[in-house]
């Protein structure tokens, strides 16, 4: 079956302490993972999106990385406007079907100053 | 640009009744999604549209859920009649896809809390 599994569940950390967020996946075959933040209240906003193992992208505090089985999210010195919840993603190929979307449940990261 | 917009944004009902939730794409985007959000199963597709047509409606959980996109600027998710494990966060999204990546780089509104009592 395939699914999108997210770890922790939550995050505690203080500001300027580092750390990594996961996101591992079983699927048959992956199009694209995609990196999603949440503010409470608030729909998902779009971070980045990864195609293919070895790749990385940056924006500000945040690197991702993609491997063939999983995905971290690393946060850099993070600052207490970092808190919010993590949305990993993935789009799936579908043998004689079209792909399909997957979402993890999320990571709450709480950044404390 | 105002972003994807949403309504009502929270909507309290019956059981039984119907509800329509309301859902603005930003101007330009050719495809728009609906999906549900709870504590318990996350955040779910239930529904894609390409240039106005649904393409994949296989997360739609049953016959009393319906979506439609009458033109490009405008779709409602509707449920007739809801039940109380509907309640949940329902968002909608769009985005300007490319043929095989038609999930990438989505804007979500602000989406409709439904409460089903």
């Amino acid at each position: 079956e395939d699914q999108v599994t997210q770890s922790p569940e939550a995050l505690r950390l203080q500001e300027g302490e580092s750390s990594s967020l996961n996101c591992s996946y079983t699927v048959s075959g992956l199009r694209g993972l995609f990196w999603y933040r949440q503010d409470p209240g608030k729909g998902p906003e779009f971070l980045f999106t990864l195609y293919s193992a070895g790749e990385e992208k940056e924006k500000e505090r945040l690197k991702a990385t993609l491997t063939k089985k999983e995905s971290f999210l690393h946060i850099t010195a993070p600052k207490p406007e970092d808190s919010a919840t993590y949305l990993c993603a993935v789009q799936a190929i579908l043998e004689l079907r079209d792909d399909k979307i997957i979402f993890g449940k999320g990571t709450r990261l709480h950044i404390l100053p | 640009d105002a972003g994807v917009i949403q309504s009502p944004r929270h909507e309290v009902t019956e059981m039984g009744q119907e509800v329509t939730l309301r859902c603005k794409p930003i101007s330009g985007h050719n495809s728009l999604f609906w999906y549900r959000q709870t504590m318990m199963r996350g955040l779910e597709l239930l529904i894609y549209f390409n240039n106005n047509v649904p393409i994949d409606d296989s997360g739609m959980p049953e016959d009393r859920f319906s979506a439609k996109m009458p033109n490009a600027s405008f779709s409602t998710l509707k449920i007739q009649p809801s039940e109380p494990r509907d309640s949940a966060v329902y968002f909608c999204a769009s985005s300007s896809s490319v043929q095989d990546l038609p999930y990438n780089e989505q804007f979500f509104g602000p989406g409709t809390r439904l409460t089903v009592l």
